[in-house]
């Protein structure tokens, strides 16, 4: 049982715009932790898609951006695209547990 | 460019062992610590174990506590998951991936492996 939670799907038509929230709690993204996203195609290894909240790594197109407020964060996909058909998750630090973080539930984006 | 490569996956029975590898390359193995996360058939992603850059801290998840052991060795850049008792709940893709930093800091994962799959089955 994941302590962030994420909404098992979202879907959007190409050109869209969709988000996906991570859901955590005082004890991990509301105590000022970062938030982390991760992408993984179908069949391949995650990729790390925002660090930091809203840090895009080199070579991650500008569409993806995300953003943390409270005790939730965000990843939005702006002019959706068929190649984002994938697998998110957010991943956090949780001062409650002692392992090294924690990975959200995972969404799964379809282009409809 | 940095490079992640697993191995030693295969199909072992319940009860027995399986020791994976990982052979990095493209950066410095020593400054950095590892991770083993595991994805099983159709489900999320989950933390395995960790070892910070020099070794000399480790994690394991519960589920597998006792069960496992991590180790490296920065001479020859190479991540270890030495797995033993497996159980059919084990059964997974299993990717080592590097953390940003040299210790247990809150980070994140920067670059990941390939993964190697674990069959657990009689």
């Amino acid at each position: 049982q994941s302590v962030l939670t994420q909404p098992p799907s979202v879907s959007g038509a190409p050109g869209q715009r969709v988000t996906i929230s991570c859901t955590g709690s005082s004890s991990n993204i509301g105590a000022g932790y970062d938030v982390h996203w991760y992408q993984q195609l179908p069949g391949t290894a995650p990729k790390l898609l925002i660090y930091g909240n809203s840090n895009r790594p080199s070579g991650v197109p500008d569409r993806f951006s995300g953003s943390k407020s409270g005790t939730s964060a965000s990843l939005a996909i702006t002019g959706l695209q068929a190649e984002d058909e994938a697998d998110y998750y957010c991943q956090s630090y949780d001062s409650s547990l002692s392992g090294p973080g924690v990975f959200g539930t995972g969404t799964k984006v379809t282009v409809l | 460019e940095v490079q992640l490569v697993e191995s030693g996956g295969g199909l072992v029975q319940p009860g027995g062992s399986l020791r994976l590898s990982c052979a990095a390359s493209g950066f410095t193995f020593s400054s950095y610590a590892m991770h083993w996360v595991r994805q099983a058939p159709g489900k999320g992603l989950e933390y395995v174990s960790a070892i910070s850059s020099n070794g000399g801290s480790t994690y394991y998840a519960n589920s597998v506590k006792g069960r496992f052991t991590i180790s490296r060795d920065n001479s020859k850049n190479t991540l270890y998951l030495q797995m033993g008792s497996l159980r059919a709940e084990d059964m997974a893709v299993y990717y080592c991936a590097r953390w940003n930093y040299g210790d247990f800091l809150p980070g994140y994962f920067d670059y990941w492996g390939q993964g190697t799959l674990v069959t657990v089955s009689s």
